[in-house]
């Protein structure tokens, strides 16, 4: 079974600044997929960026990048330039690659707050 | 705009009442879910449609009975729920084949008095 493990329930972080949010999982698989989520107050969860496990290079989506560490098992989310709106629940998830894998295991959640 | 959408976004209800949530998605996507988020706890996956077909059941309790008339529609009937079960819940869909990105809905707040 996998597993996805967040240990900061929560952080804050200043407007504009950098903050990194961390993420553990442990499989023995090889072939899977990594996401983090964000969930703002309004609840809807929006998809933030996305990894193969296969690629070397770390994924980025404007402001926002991974570290992704294979052998580590570690997969943190960068926030770059931070702003008021990146206020939100990040869910960390794993999900196996493979036909008929369809179910994404997600961490307990970092609450995220940008202060002014 | 995600594609896929949920109502009711609110709901409360008695113990013996029953209810049904509504999911729809606009994506043509052919996978669908139901997933819990129970406070300070993961997302528990619940149910996976795949082309219809129900593939996944994570041993949810027989109150929760869903169906899936179409590729587009999923829906959750409640009956006689627990005050345990007050929760969000979520739908999301993908496509069919392989890992593909979960799109999720707004989710519905359920409040069992």
């Amino acid at each position: 079974a996998q597993t996805v493990t967040q240990s900061q329930p929560e952080m804050s972080v200043q407007e504009a600044e950098t903050v990194t949010l961390s993420c553990t999982y442990d499989t023995s698989e090889n072939n899977y997929y990594l996401f983090w989520y964000k969930q703002p107050p309004s609840r809807q969860m929006i998809l933030v960026i996305r990894q193969e496990a296969y690629k070397q290079q770390n994924a980025t989506e404007n402001r926002f990048s991974v570290n992704f560490q294979k052998a580590a098992k570690s997969f943190s989310l960068k926030i770059s330039d931070s702003q008021l709106g990146d206020t939100a629940m990040y869910f960390c998830a794993f999900e196996l690659s493979g036909a008929g894998s369809y179910q994404l295991t997600f961490g307990k959640g970092t609450k995220l707050s940008v202060i002014p | 705009e995600t594609g896929v959408t949920q109502t009711p976004r609110h709901l409360v209800m008695g113990m013996t009442n029953k209810k049904s949530l509504k999911c729809e998605q606009h994506l043509g996507h052919n996978a669908m879910y139901w997933y819990k988020q129970s406070a300070k706890k993961p997302l528990e996956l619940m149910f996976v449609y795949n082309f219809k077909e129900q593939t996944e059941n994570n041993s949810v309790p027989s109150r929760f009975s869903p169906e899936c008339p179409n590729s587009s529609h999923l829906f959750l009937h409640l009956h006689t729920l627990q005050p345990e079960d007050s929760a969000l819940y979520l739908c999301a869909s993908s496509q069919e084949y392989e890992t593909d990105t979960q799109y999720f809905g707004p989710g519905t707040r359920l409040t069992v008095l």
